[in-house]
Formats: C-alpha cells, sequence, structure tokens
C-alpha cells in the first residue's frame, strides 16, 4: 500500500544534541509537510515543500531546519534541541493541485529530549 | 489572529447514539474544512472535506455540516461504535491546501 513512513517512531536526544527525523513516501506526492504536536494540543505547520520550494512558517524556530534531496524523502533537523522540543513530528504529504487534496500523515516521531 | 476552537472536554457516549462535535472558528474564510480522526500514537487520518459552498457532505455514518456565516462547522457520527473512539480533529484549509488544525476533541463510546 503507498504510505508515508517516519522513522524512527521513538527517539530520545540529550539537551543540545542535533537530531534528525526522517520521512519517505510512495505516494509520489510533490508536496510534503512537517508538523510539530504536543500532547493535547493541534498539529502545528512548521515547514512545507511544494516539490523543492522549501516554505517556513514565520514562528518556526531557527533550530527548526530540513531537507528534501527527492521527491520521496524528507528529513526534519533539530540543531539544538531544548526541552521544549520534546513532542511528536508528523511528516504528511498531500496530491498537486488546489486545497481541494487531504493530507497523508506519518505515524510520526515521539521526540525525547533528556 | 486566526482561531479554531473545539470542545476540549472528551465526549462520552453511549454505543448507538449519534455523537456530535463541533468546530467553531474567527478571523478567517477558508476555502475548505477537513475532519481527521486521530488515535493515540498515531498520525492523523482524513474523513471528509466540504468546501465552502457545501452546507453537508455524508460518508457512510459520517456527517459534516459547514455555515459560513456561523463560522462553525458540525461533525456527527451516527449509531456510534466502541471502534470510534478517538481524537477527531477539524482543520480550515486555504486555496492552497495549507492546514490549521484545531486541538480535537476526544470521543469516547461505551457498549
Amino acid at each position: 500500500d503507498a504510505m508515508v513512513i517516519q522513522n524512527p517512531r521513538y527517539q530520545v536526544t540529550q539537551f543540545g544534541k542535533p537530531v534528525t527525523l526522517s520521512c519517505s513516501q510512495t505516494l509520489n506526492h510533490n508536496v510534503m509537510y512537517w508538523y510539530q504536536q504536543k500532547s493535547s494540543q493541534a498539529p502545528k505547520l512548521l515547514f512545507h515543500y511544494y516539490d523543492k520550494d522549501f516554505n517556513n512558517e514565520a514562528d518556526t524556530p531557527d533550530n527548526f531546519q530540513s531537507r528534501r534531496p527527492n521527491t520521496s524523502f524528507c528529513f526534519l533537523d533539530i540543531r539544538s534541541p531544548g526541552l521544549g522540543d520534546a513532542a511528536m513530528y508528523l511528516c504528511a504529504t498531500r496530491s498537486p493541485g488546489q486545497g481541494n487534496q487531504p493530507q497523508h500523515f506519518g505515524d510520526g516521531t515521539r521526540l525525547s529530549i533528556l | 489572529s486566526q482561531k479554531i476552537e473545539q470542545n476540549s472536554e472528551a465526549l462520552n457516549i453511549q454505543e448507538g447514539k449519534t455523537a456530535t462535535l463541533t468546530c467553531n472558528y474567527t478571523n478567517y474564510s477558508p476555502a475548505y474544512l477537513q475532519w481527521y480522526r486521530q488515535d493515540p500514537g498515531r498520525g492523523p487520518v482524513f474523513l471528509l472535506l466540504i468546501r465552502e459552498n457545501e452546507k453537508e457532505k455524508r460518508k457512510e455514518r459520517l456527517k459534516v455540516t459547514f455555515d459560513t456565516t456561523l463560522k462553525q462547522s458540525l461533525f456527527h457520527i451516527t449509531a456510534s461504535q466502541p471502534a470510534d473512539s478517538a481524537t477527531y480533529l477539524c482543520a480550515l484549509t486555504d486555496s492552497w491546501g495549507k492546514l490549521q488544525f484545531g486541538a480535537g476533541t476526544q470521543v469516547v463510546v461505551t457498549p
């Protein structure tokens, strides 16, 4: 089945130690998103790609970066994680066209900071 | 600023009854409104999309209404089952497909 896969499902890192989360998709969608979701809160959009065009949300912290080397893969890099960055990170894709296409989510990576 | 409100209290409902969830928004003119289901430790799963010029949409036991004058959407689960227990998120969508989510309402269906 076509899907969005996030690895790892659980990631533990130390305060200030860089960490990379990965997302792959077999849907061949050209739009990809990264969201941060804290407990009992709404998913918050961090950035998205339209093909290789990168779009950063205005309030995304500077220590969050992203890379998309090809259509299938996307990475979220957190350069210096702080305790407040502990959260579930969700990757999603969408097919091109107007906004009437749903987003397809992976099952997320839960990041813990020691 | 844009705001999306969903009832933060869990909705406890008996199996077979209809669950009704509310999504209210302010300072936004969405082109579409979407509903997603999220199970614990999982990503959201798309359920239904309704356009700004549609009043109602149905899919199996699910029904969504959208009132752009009231700035409100209602989400109904009819003949609810324990398997319907989850958190339901509403999301406003602009014409470019960018989603802004509410925090969700947890539904608990008891046998």
